[in-house]
This record gives structure tokens, sequence and C-alpha cells, in this order.
């Protein structure tokens, strides 16, 4: 079965900072990848998807790259605001038709003023 | 475009009784939604597809006479917990796809707001 792994449980910046989170992944190779962001009581907000023919996307301050040689995405928010402050997942096709995805466990970034 | 609803955002109920949980696409027709389950400080788990006009596909482990799922429309899902119990307290999630894209991609999933269940 799919493993997903996001560094860290928490990521501390500073507001102004480019925040870099990371989603490494095993035993498939996915066809896209997703990022979401998750505030406390929420449900998941679509941010970005990538493909795996796509090196890298870009939405305003966000830009996420998909190696899919090191089963890695790295998802980078610049000029990171308090307002950014959340846990970030990202979700992968789990194949097999379907448009299932599998989640990471979410990496919750803080951005203090 | 693309917003989806839950009905409850929250719900408390006694050991034993049944809680139906609804998830609307408000602004297109969703021919495919799923339901996750998260619990505290993990992650999202699927637990099934729910498909417009046919029977739901449960992921492993997933006890379908429990969690009875009905797509009656290309708007509507609902989850039905039956005869729950403490241990199926949890976050609730649904999510559709926009078969037009909505904006995004045909794979975009997109989120309700979620649903808290307390069993007492």
């Amino acid at each position: 079965s799919q493993k997903i792994e996001q560094n860290s449980e928490a990521l501390n910046i500073q507001e102004g900072k480019t925040a870099t989170l990371t989603c490494n992944y095993t035993n498939y190779s996915p066809a896209y990848l997703q990022w979401y962001r998750q505030d406390p009581g929420r449900g998941p907000v679509f941010l970005l998807l990538i493909r795996e023919n796509e090196k890298e996307k870009r939405k305003e301050r966000l830009k996420v790259t998909f190696d899919t040689t090191l089963k890695q995405s790295l998802f980078h928010i610049t000029a990171s605001q308090p307002a950014d402050s959340a846990t970030y997942l990202c979700a992968l096709d789990m194949g097999g038709g379907g448009n299932k995805l599998t989640f990471g466990t979410g990496t919750q970034l803080k951005v203090e003023l | 475009g693309a917003v989806v609803s839950q009905h409850p955002s929250r719900v408390i109920c006694k050991s034993g009784t049944s809680v139906k949980i609804e998830c609307r696409s408000l602004d297109f027709q969703a021919t495919t939604m799923f339901w996750y389950r998260q619990f505290p400080k993990q992650s999202l788990m699927l637990m099934a597809t729910s498909n417009e006009g046919s029977k739901a596909t449960y992921e492993q482990g997933v006890e379908k006479d429990k969690f009875l799922i009905n797509h009656a429309s290309l708007t509507l899902s609902t989850l039905t917990v039956t005869s729950a119990h403490p241990e199926d307290s949890s976050f609730y999630i649904c999510s559709a796809r926009d078969p037009s894209g909505g904006g995004g991609s045909q794979e975009t999933q997109y989120f309700g707001p979620g649903t808290r269940l307390l069993v007492l």
C-alpha cells in the first residue's frame, strides 16, 4: 500500500520567510499529487495539483515541485504570513482508477510575527 | 464555484442510535463523492466512494452495514452511522469531484466543512 511521509509534525517560521514542506512517498508512482490546507475543525481546502509530467507549478505565493525519481514533492510558501498558519496535507492518487486519494499526516505550519 | 456543504456540523448522540450526515454539492453535479474519517492528530482515511445511482465502494476494514451510504442524486450523498458506539466518535468529512473541472481539474476533490460526531 502507498505510504506517505510529511516532514516533521510542526514547522515554525518567521513572517516574511519562505516555508518549505516535504512530502515523500513509497511503493507507487502516482499520476498526480495534490496539496491541501486544513484549519482546525474544518475540511481540507484544495491548493494545487501537479501531474507526474510536470516539474513545477505555481499559484500566487505557492510553488510545488514534483520529483518522480526521488518520489518527493516540495511545497513552498513565499513571503509567509501569520494567516498561512495551518496544517498542510499532501495527497496522492491511489491508482486503480476512481481518483481515490491517500493523504499524508500533514505538516503543521506556524508563521510567527 | 465547487462548494460542498455538510449537515449537521456537529452531533451528539447516545450509544446505539443511528446518525445521518448529509453531503451536498451546491453549484455542481457530482457523480462521485467520497467519505473520510479523521481522528485527532491523524490524517484523513478514506472510508468509501459514493457513486450516484449505484452501490458505494468501501475501503478494506470499513463495515458497509455499519456505515450506510446513499447517493440518490447528483448533488446529495448521505452517510448513516448505524448503532453508533463511542469508538465511532470522529470527524467525518465528505468530498466531491466536479467532472467539469470547476476551475481546477477533474481530479480535484472539494471538501465539505466536516461533521463532528460524539457518541456518548
